[in-house]
Order: structure tokens, then C-alpha cells, then sequence
């Protein structure tokens, strides 16, 4: 079965700077997909940033950027110019399809605070 | 466009009571996802129901069921209820033929 792994369970970053949220996952699969989600305080996941793990090239959203080392199993997710909008909780979440129903395979989470 | 909806948005039962949480997918969307976000945790799946048939199922005992509408809404139903089901319960909505994964905004539920 697949699994995930966050080791940090907090983070905090001065506003403007850059940080960093590991992930780490376990996959027998060769063709799959990694997602990192966002939740504040008002519950809503939001889907911030997904890597397919066929394609090399790191993905790119604006201020977020992912390091993907398929052969370590490594997914981290950079946040750059943090702003105060950027804090809140923040999962890796592993996709995989059985039987056609595809599921997320969530992380424990990393709580980031953006210190002003 | 309205995205995916859920209701109640709180809700508060006693042990061994039954409850019903609500689910509207996104516009075009076909497939729902139930997950249980019990506090400080990740969420885990419960089922997926596609063509009004559940298609998938994490592990939960029976005690959670559910139902697809010809609409592509969805109903979580929990059965004598325990505190340890005290949890946010995410509904998720996706299009058969894609990949990506909207999620509502949850429902919490407490068991007393």
C-alpha cells in the first residue's frame, strides 16, 4: 500500500522569505501522480500544485515550485516570497487508482506560520 | 460556477445516533469521495461512489454507507455513532475522465 510521510509537523518562515515542506512517499507504481494541498482555517482544501511522475521537469505554479526526486521518493514543495495568506496547513497527498476509483493518500500534514 | 457543496456545515449527535452528512459535486462532475479528517490528522478515504455504485472502500467499517443520486450528489450516512467518528468530513468531486479533485469546504461532526 502506498503511504506518505511529512516530518515536520510545524514550520515558520519570516514573511518575504523562502521555505521549504518535505514529503516522502511509498509507491511499487511507476506511473502516478503527487498533489500538495492547502488548508486554513476555513477547512477548504485547496489544490495548490501536482507533478505527474512521468514528466522530469519540476512543476510550477507562480510563487510554488516542487523538487521531484522519483528515484529517492521525495516531493518537496517551495514557497517562495511567503506572504501572510500563505499560513495554514499544508498535505502531500499521493493519487492512486484501484479498480478505476482513484484515491488521494494524504500525509500527516505541516503547519506553516508566516511570522510578519 | 458553483464548486462542491456540503451540508450541514456543523453538526452535533450523541453516541449510537444516526447521521446524515450532504453532498453536491462540482458542475460537470460524476464522481464523489468521502474522507474523514479526524483533528490534527491527514484525511483518509472512505468510498467512492460512481454511477450511483460505490466503487471503492478505504477502511471503514459498514457502519458507514452511502448513496450516489441520479444527479451525481451523495449522502454519507454513520451509524451508531462513537466518539472516535467525531471528525471534518470532506467530499470530493471529480470527472471520470480527469484527474484533478475539488474538495467542499466539510462537515464537522460531533459525537457527545
Amino acid at each position: 500500500a502506498q503511504t506518505v510521510t511529512q516530518s515536520q509537523p510545524e514550520m515558520s518562515v519570516q514573511e518575504a522569505e523562502t521555505v521549504t515542506l518535505s514529503c516522502t512517499y511509498d509507491t511499487s507504481e511507476s506511473d502516478y501522480y503527487l498533489f500538495w494541498y492547502k488548508q486554513p482555517p476555513s477547512r477548504q482544501m485547496i489544490l495548490v500544485i501536482r507533478q505527474e511522475a512521468y514528466k522530469q521537469q519540476n512543476a510550477t505554479e507562480n510563487r510554488f515550485s516542487v523538487n521531484f526526486q522519483k528515484a529517492a521518493k521525495s516531493f518537496s514543495l517551495k514557497i517562495s516570497d511567503s506572504q501572510l495568506g500563505d499560513a495554514a496547513m499544508y498535505f502531500c497527498a499521493y493519487r492512486t487508482v484501484i479498480q478505476g476509483a482513484q484515491k488521494l493518500v494524504f500525509g500527516q500534514g505541516t503547519r506553516l506560520t508566516i511570522n510578519p | 460556477d458553483a464548486g462542491v457543496t456540503q451540508s450541514p456545515t456543523h453538526l452535533i449527535k450523541t453516541r449510537g445516533q444516526q447521521v446524515t452528512l450532504r453532498c453536491s459535486p462540482k458542475s460537470g462532475h460524476d464522481t464523489v469521495s468521502w474522507y474523514q479528517q479526524a483533528l490534527g490528522q491527514g484525511p483518509q478515504f472512505i468510498f467512492q461512489y460512481y454511477e450511483e455504485e460505490e466503487r471503492q472502500r478505504g477502511n471503514f467499517p459498514d457502519r458507514f454507507s452511502g448513496h450516489q443520486f441520479p444527479n451525481y450528489s451523495s449522502e454519507l450516512n454513520v451509524n451508531a455513532l462513537l466518539l472516535g467518528d467525531s471528525a471534518l468530513y470532506l467530499c470530493a468531486s471529480s470527472f471520470s475522465k480527469t484527474r484533478a479533485v475539488y474538495f467542499g469546504p466539510g462537515t464537522r461532526l460531533t459525537v457527545t
